[in-house]
């Protein structure tokens, strides 16, 4: 079976400052990784995706993010976090095996202070 | 152009009572994906339909709850005497085909007295 864990359920960051959310998975087969925001009353917007090839995805908003297969991880970067960024952060995987769903980690508030 | 759109946006609903929930993808899109979000979690799957085959109802919690997309475009979701625990957001999402990343809606929030 596949699974999302997100270790941290708050990020608190400096406006300005480098903005991490971690995020680790498990699947049997090659994983198709996904990034989603959520903003308050909203649905879930795409940030996001690795399927293959490059290692450093860059996604919208300024967001990359990092696969590492070794370490099994996909963390989420900004190099410099705005107040704006501020929401709920969900790391997706979706493994062929297990069919086209995907499965979600619990989720990462983020807080960007000024 | 227009995204995924589902209503309505609030449903509250009296414990026995049935409710239907609907969803409109974005035009195009051969799969359409259900996921239920609980307070504070992440979502999870419910079902998965391509074109108007329900292809995988793995996700469904019980018989109560059903989904149809009879012309391969709108989907609904029933789900049948209501029970508390049904409490949730439904979030719908469609994507170009079952590769690709998926586009969601806004969510239903249904509340269940």
């Amino acid at each position: 079976a596949q699974s999302v864990a997100q270790p941290e359920d708050q990020v608190n960051v400096a406006e300005g400052n480098p903005l991490t959310v971690k995020c680790t998975y498990s699947v049997s087969g090659n994983p198709y990784l996904f990034w989603y925001v959520q903003y308050p009353n909203r649905g879930l917007q795409f940030l996001l995706k690795y399927i293959t090839g490059d290692n450093l995805v860059k996604g919208s908003y300024g967001f990359e993010a990092e696969f590492n297969k070794s370490q099994t991880s996909f963390h989420l970067k900004k190099p410099s976090a705005l107040v704006s960024d501020s929401a709920l952060y969900f790391c997706a995987v979706r493994d062929k095996a297990a069919g086209n769903k995907l499965t979600f980690g619990g989720g990462t508030r983020v807080l960007v202070k000024p | 152009g227009a995204g995924v759109s589902q209503s309505p946006r609030y449903k509250v609903a009296k414990r026995g009572q049935d409710v239907a929930l609907r969803c409109d993808p974005i035009s195009g899109h051969v799969s359409l994906f259900w996921y239920q979000q609980a307070l504070g979690q992440g979502p999870e799957f419910l079902t998965y339909f391509q074109n108007e085959a329900q292809l995988d109802k793995s996700g469904l919690p019980s018989d109560r709850f059903f989904a149809e997309r009879p012309e391969g475009s709108v989907s609904t979701l029933k789900i049948q005497r209501t029970q508390q625990e049904d409490s949730a957001v439904y979030l719908c999402a469609s994507s170009l085909t079952r590769l690709d990343e998926q586009f969601f809606g806004p969510g239903t929030r249904l509340t269940v007295l």
